[in-house]
């Protein structure tokens, strides 16, 4: 079956600009996440979603930073006046309920220039 | 507070042998862990993960060895190919349930 997938493959935006990233996870997995991986870096988590509980949102860096899922399924992922520090690559994941191996998506490459 | 990290940032290998990656926790609450291996470009891929009930666990060409006493972790694949160089991350489950902690990395090449 079909993964998770993630658009745009690759952003480069001005700093100071809005972005929106996309995620669409493997259909009928309940929980959603986003981390964030800087060059050479492990991944950090930056929030998480599981069906329809309140999101934990403990892992956002600052409040130019917000998500938000959509009937259960596709979320999207803001970020706010961007600065150089954002630049990364933003990957998501879902997993079929909490607790459980996460599958990920290839990422969304985001340059600020 | 919780981390994990890897003891060798780069790993090369004669194709054929065996490879071990190895990987070092802090947070002996941990119950869960998770390798995952990323090629240049994609997504982390799910390899294998282990319970902390465990001490061993076996797939396709690949072990995962704990260590609770220590807190290690480590990723033993067997007959190494050239498609297994890559990023390999160890990754534990923090005290959210969810949440995962990633290493940094270590980098794998495969050498014929």
């Amino acid at each position: 079956g079909a993964g998770v997938s993630q658009s745009p493959s690759n952003k480069v935006t001005e700093k100071g600009k809005d972005v929106e990233l996309r995620c669409d996870p493997i259909s009928g997995h309940t929980a959603l996440y986003w981390y964030r991986q800087s060059l050479g870096q492990g991944l950090e988590f930056l929030i998480y979603f599981q069906g329809n509980s309140a999101p934990d949102k403990s892992g956002l860096p600052s409040d130019r930073f917000s998500a938000e899922r959509t009937g259960g399924s596709v979320s999207t992922l803001t970020i706010q006046r961007t600065q150089q520090e954002d630049s990364a690559v933003y990957l998501c994941a879902s997993s079929p309920e909490r607790g459980r191996e996460q599958y990920f998506g290839p990422g969304t490459r985001l340059t600020v220039t | 507070g919780e981390s994990v990290g890897l003891h060798l940032p780069t790993l090369s290998v004669q194709e054929g042998d065996n490879s071990i990656i190895n990987c070092a926790y802090s947070n002996s609450a941990s119950d869960y862990f998770i390798w995952y291996k990323q090629e240049s470009g994609k997504g982390p891929q799910f390899i294998i993960d282990i319970r902390s009930n465990m001490d061993k666990r076996q797939g396709q060409r690949v072990t995962v060895l704990l260590n609770k006493t220590v807190k290690h972790l480590s990723l033993q694949i067997a007959a190494t190919q050239p498609g297994d160089s890559a990023v390999y991350f160890c990754a534990e489950r923090g005290s959210s349930g969810y949440a995962l902690n990633f290493g940094k990395g270590t980098s794998l090449l495969v050498t014929p």
